[in-house]
């Protein structure tokens, strides 16, 4: 079945610069990369997600990559505000078949 | 208002007793999902649901069993608890598997003493 590495599993960042969060995936026919954010006490919800007919996706200071031959994909944060502190999951799966496979999460930490 | 409605918010159990977390959409979504969320492992696929009448193993099953009579109802039972349950299980649905978003409950703490 797929297995989802995700890297680091924390990260602290100073507000207004970039954050960068990687995962790897290990089933060549996954196609749907979502990401979740979660903050402290909360459910997780959707941020932002890619197919795998795309390489790279915008969402104001949001971005993911994906790199299908090297099977990883990135979600990148610009700008970062405080509110952008909370745990981020990076997920893989092929639609259609397998259900969504979480990485185990990256804490992010925007310092003020 | 549409979405995803989890009870309890916690329950402390003591070991060996049979428990229900109850799990009810309105979106009239295909698939639902259950989750166990553990420091430092993320989140973890416990069982899920295709469409009413059927369910699939995930990748923790041992010790839950779930069923799908409507396309509402989710419910997750542990049949006899043990502390290693003692996790955040959250809930969640999607319209199918074609790759849209998972909607997420609140999430119940269980803590099995």
């Amino acid at each position: 079945g797929e297995n989802v590495e995700q890297h680091p599993s924390t990260l602290s960042v100073q507000e207004g610069d970039s954050a960068v969060i990687k995962c790897t995936y290990s089933d060549s026919a996954s196609n749907y990369f979502p990401w979740y954010k979660q903050e402290l006490g909360k459910r997780p919800q959707l941020i932002i997600d890619i197919r795998s007919n795309v390489g790279e996706k915008k969402d104001q200071r949001i971005a993911v990559t994906l790199n299908k031959t090297a099977k990883h994909f990135s979600l990148h944060i610009t700008e970062t505000q405080p509110e952008d502190s909370a745990v981020y999951f990076c997920a893989a799966l092929q639609v259609g078949n397998t259900p969504l496979v979480f990485g185990k999460g990256t804490r992010l930490s925007v310092i003020a | 208002i549409a979405g995803i409605t989890q009870a309890p918010t916690s329950q402390i159990l003591a070991a060996g007793r049979r428990m229900t977390l109850r799990c009810t959409q309105d979106m009239r979504h295909n698939a639902m999902y259950w989750y166990r969320q553990d420091l430092g492992l993320g989140l973890r696929l416990i069982h899920y649901s295709n469409t009413a009448g059927t369910t699939g193993k995930g990748e923790v099953p041992d010790g839950y069993s779930v069923s799908r009579a409507n396309t509402d109802d989710f419910p997750l039972t542990l049949a006899s608890a043990v502390p290693s349950q003692t996790s955040v299980y959250f809930c969640a649905s999607s319209p199918d598997r074609d790759g849209s978003p998972l909607h997420f409950g609140n999430g119940t703490r269980l803590t099995v003493t």
